[in-house]
């Protein structure tokens, strides 16, 4: 149980355009969903948190903007990356927490874009 | 404010040797504790979590933490590396209302063959 998925896991995408990243939770109810960017032999820093059917709480620093959050179902949040530029490059996982845990958060596969 | 250490971002054993990795934290309420793995372009994969239950906490793979509330620490063991555990770790910590996790800045273990 507690699976989460994202798609796609790998993206390539060219410098000005936007790309839209999925996040499932495949067996449970997520309430809350976490968004993560991940850069080469760093630790996870977290994005933005949102909760189904409201505005995403973004973290200090993370452009609200660029960094489009969306979580229009209990078992569905998108996170799209617009404009993006190389800088953007990096990996991206999910998680959600919810279902019977108040405490725990299940992680996504994470998504690796390239912005070229 | 809640915060993990992990103390050496790197660590290297010999295969077949005790893997060590140090997590320590602090938090004001009885925190919730977790260590995660990752390898290559994967995401995080759990290993074991401490949720107030038994302080000795068996997880995959062989590996083991000890909750000691003493010394705020959540240190990782395993008593025979194997070459298969070359990877980055990860402890965080959850106060538990809202699912908010931190993590500590990772270590990447090294194992010698």
């Amino acid at each position: 149980g507690a699976v989460v998925s994202q798609h796609p896991s790998w993206v390539i995408c060219k410098s000005g355009t936007s790309v839209k990243i999925e996040c499932r939770s495949l067996d449970f109810q997520a309430t809350t969903m976490f968004w993560y960017r991940q850069f080469p032999k760093q630790s996870l820093m977290l994005m933005a948190t949102s909760n189904e059917g409201s505005k995403a709480t973004y973290e200090q620093g993370v452009e609200k903007d660029k960094f489009l959050i969306n979580h229009a179902s209990l078992t569905l949040s998108t996170l799209t990356v617009t404009s993006a530029h190389p800088e953007d490059s990096s990996f991206y996982i999910c998680s959600a927490g919810g279902g019977t845990s108040r405490y725990e958060q299940y992680f996504g596969p994470g998504t690796r874009l390239t912005v070229t | 404010a809640q915060s993990v250490t992990q103390l050496g971002s790197h660590v290297s054993v010999s295969e077949g040797a005790l893997v060590l990795l140090r997590c320590n934290y602090s938090s004001s309420v009885p925190p919730y504790l977790f260590w995660y793995v990752q390898y290559p372009n994967q995401g995080l994969q759990l290993l074991l979590k401490y949720t107030s239950a038994a302080t000795l906490v068996k997880g995959i793979n062989g590996f083991e933490a000890e909750f000691k509330k003493s010394e705020t620490s959540f240190h990782l063991t395993k008593p025979s590396a194997h070459m298969s555990d070359a990877a980055e770790y990860f402890c965080a910590v959850s106060e538990g209302t809202g699912n908010q996790f931190y993590f500590g800045t990772g270590t990447s273990l090294t194992v010698i063959p």
